[in-house]
């Protein structure tokens, strides 16, 4: 399975919005509703932050939201916070009759 | 709360084999699914092997079939993976990561990560 697509490098002013977008085919985003997204600051494991396109887990700001059109899903980061800068990964279910996981290469999220 | 601790991380030469193991805390380990992530230096994250609750299916990444075996032992609340003809490509930071109980395509809860270097 090919990796999904995400711009490198994204950036905001604080209190300002920012989308990420990650770009798959209709056999992984387009395909299902299994798009998650993960935050990872520098030297620490990855956080979930985004589960089922826009589903969020106890505890993740309703800052943090997702969704998706086509075969392109997207996390929007709303009210940008210095703490947000990290790197976001998206991932997508990719079929084949198991739990066979792509991931997006990342985004470098800078809060200005 | 869930606690997962990965170990047995090292540097290996190409061809070489390792175990990773991941101690699970805070939680029926012996209810939930379990994947590997690994993350190369500087790179992305990647998705390498899933199991499920009771052992009885494991898939894996195409990039490591045939060479790493997953597998678990719910009596010890622990996780493995064994690397075996571990090539330089193998060299990431492995993470064991939680599934969800019934759609096991996220990771709801990550360790912190062993280094698997890969070198001569």
């Amino acid at each position: 399975q090919s990796a999904l697509t995400q711009p490198p490098s994204a950036s905001g002013s604080p209190g300002q919005s920012v989308t990420i977008s990650c770009t798959g085919t209709s056999s992984d985003v387009g395909g299902y509703n299994y798009v998650s997204w993960y935050q990872q600051h520098p030297g620490k494991a990855p956080k979930l932050m985004i589960y089922e396109v826009s589903k969020r887990p106890s505890g993740v700001p309703d800052r943090f939201s997702g969704s998706k059109s086509g075969n392109t899903a997207s996390l929007t980061v709303s009210g940008l916070q210095a703490e947000d800068e990290a790197d976001y990964y998206c991932s997508s279910y990719a079929g084949s009759n198991g739990p066979y996981v792509v991931f997006g290469g990342g985004t470098k999220l800078t809060v200005l | 709360q869930v606690q997962l601790v990965e170990s047995g991380g090292g540097v290996v030469q190409p061809g070489g084999s390792l175990r990773l193991s991941c101690a699970a805390s805070g939680f029926t380990f012996s209810s939930y699914g379990m994947h590997w992530v690994r993350q190369a230096p500087g790179k992305g994250l990647e998705w390498v092997a899933f199991i499920r609750y009771d052992g009885s299916n494991k898939y894996y990444a195409d990039s490591v079939k045939g060479r790493f075996t997953i597998s678990r032992d719910n009596s010890k609340n622990t996780l493995y993976l064994q690397m075996n003809s571990l090539r330089a490509e193998d060299t990431a930071v492995y993470y064991c990561a939680k599934a969800d109980a019934t759609i096991p395509l996220y990771f709801q809860h990550w360790g912190q990560g062993t280094l698997v270097t890969v070198s001569s």
